[in-house]
């Protein structure tokens, strides 16, 4: 079993509609946890890093953490085809151990 | 904040030749940058963490000497590709940290090799 799972996708919607990405993970040490944009042939961009379990609200993107299920989701709301990427989910343990183990990164394409 | 620039943004070069990529934090410092490789439609996979004036860490499976990691300066980091070969050919992105536990990494936008 890999440390982390993301669905590949492709994931296609129309404009407006709202997405959901998710991952699981099976290291409970995880404490952090990131959801990286990436469009065609460009580094990351980080979107959201969260803390711990929770909520956490940013625009039109919310992510949360349910460390119990070891889930994580990140939701767009009112979706646009600019948000049209690949999305990584990534985490880390903390302390010295704060490299990042990523998902394999679901690809979205928001049609207008 | 938080821009790191990466340099150059592709290169393409012969079998045999080595190729240096630069990495650089421009508005902070950067006691740790990493660096990953990553082939289409994969996800990243981490190479070595570099501290500024000490050894990188390579991770199982990467050849220290053909990926040689320089950590001068908090603000700039070198990768080079030695005797590169075709199988080489890749997108390297490298990110960069403060380095701490509550820290997370800014990527720089990435280098194309192609090793013909």
């Amino acid at each position: 079993q890999k440390e982390v799972e993301q669905d590949p996708g492709p994931l296609s919607v129309p404009e407006g509609a709202i997405v959901s990405l998710n991952c699981t993970y099976s290291n409970s040490a995880f404490q952090y946890f990131m959801w990286y944009r990436q469009y065609s042939r460009k580094g990351p961009e980080l979107l959201m890093y969260t803390y711990s379990s929770g909520n956490k609200e940013d625009g039109r993107f919310t992510a949360q953490v349910d460390k119990s299920s070891k889930y994580i989701s990140l939701f767009i709301r009112d979706s646009q085809p600019s948000d049209s990427a690949t999305y990584l989910c990534a985490m880390s343990g903390g302390g010295s151990n704060y490299k990042l183990t990523f998902g394999k990164g679901t690809l979205l394409t928001v049609n207008p | 904040g938080a821009v790191v620039s990466q340099h150059p943004s592709r290169v393409i070069c012969k079998s045999g030749t080595s190729v240096k990529i630069e990495c650089r934090s421009l508005d902070f410092q950067a006691t740790t940058m990493f660096w990953y490789r990553q082939f289409p439609k994969q996800s990243l996979m981490l190479m070595a963490t570099s501290n500024e004036g000490s050894k990188a860490t390579y991770e199982q499976g990467v050849e220290k000497d053909k990926f040689l990691i320089n950590h001068a300066s908090l603000t700039l980091s070198t990768l080079t590709v030695t005797s590169a070969h075709p199988e080489d050919s890749s997108f390297y992105i490298c990110s960069a940290g403060t380095g701490t536990s509550t820290d997370t990494q800014y990527f720089g936008p990435g280098t194309r090799l192609t090793v013909l």
